[in-house]
């Protein structure tokens, strides 16, 4: 059965410094992508960043990097240089077969 | 408009009332889908309609009944529903590359706030 697991309910992280929110995940698919998504309070979905099972270098988009470590099966976000405008919810996703699930999500604080 | 968008965005029902919620996305995907989101919960998706056929539908009572009538547009309709169904319903759509099976990332809509009476 596949599984994602975010063990930070909560975090709080002074503006300009960077932050890395973690994600595990579990699955027995060879080929599976993996993304995080970040919620502000409007609560829209908006998507951050991708990464293929298969893509040998960590995927990077702006100040959002994945440190995807596949021995381990975890896949973090780094967000550099934090900013007020990323206090939100960042949920970690997997896909598999068709199917994609969420984590419950991390909540971000950027205190100024 | 752009992306995905969906009406109305804060919705108060009875629970004998019949509504429908609108998602309408201007780009060009193929797939769409209905999550429910409530407090402290994991996003759940309801169902999934992919190349206008409607390929997942993970145990959702009957009470919600979904229709895709074309590839940009999906409606979730609701009837006699319970308080426990008060949720944020988010629509999304990927584009899915037939006879490959797979999905993209997926671009939300920002969802419509339901509360059930």
């Amino acid at each position: 059965a596949q599984k994602i697991t975010q063990t930070q309910p909560g975090m709080f992280v002074q503006e300009k410094e960077a932050v890395t929110l973690d994600c595990t995940y579990d699955t027995s698919d060879q080929s599976y992508g993996l993304f995080w998504y970040k919620q502000p309070s409007s609560g829209e979905m908006i998507f951050l960043i991708y990464q293929g099972s298969y893509d040998e270098q960590n995927a990077t988009e702006g100040r959002y990097s994945l440190n995807f470590q596949k021995a381990r099966k975890s896949a973090n976000l780094v967000i550099s240089a934090s900013q007020l405008g990323d206090s939100a919810m960042y949920f970690c996703a997997m896909r598999g077969n068709d199917k994609i699930i969420f984590g419950k999500g991390t909540r971000l604080h950027i205190l100024p | 408009e752009t992306g995905v968008t969906q009406t109305p965005r804060h919705l108060v029902m009875g629970m004998t009332n019949k509504k429908s919620l609108k998602c309408e996305q201007h780009l060009g995907h193929n797939a769409m889908y209905w999550y429910k989101q409530s407090a402290k919960k994991p996003l759940e998706l309801m169902f999934v309609y992919s190349l206008e056929e409607r390929v997942e539908n993970n145990s959702v009572p009957s009470r919600f009944s979904p229709e895709c009538p074309n590839s940009s547009h999906l409606f979730l309709h609701l009837h006699t529903l319970q308080p426990e169904d008060s949720a944020l319903y988010l629509c999304a759509s990927s584009q899915v590359e037939p006879g490959q099976g797979s999905s993209y990332e997926q671009y939300f809509g920002p969802g419509t706030r339901l509360t059930v009476t």
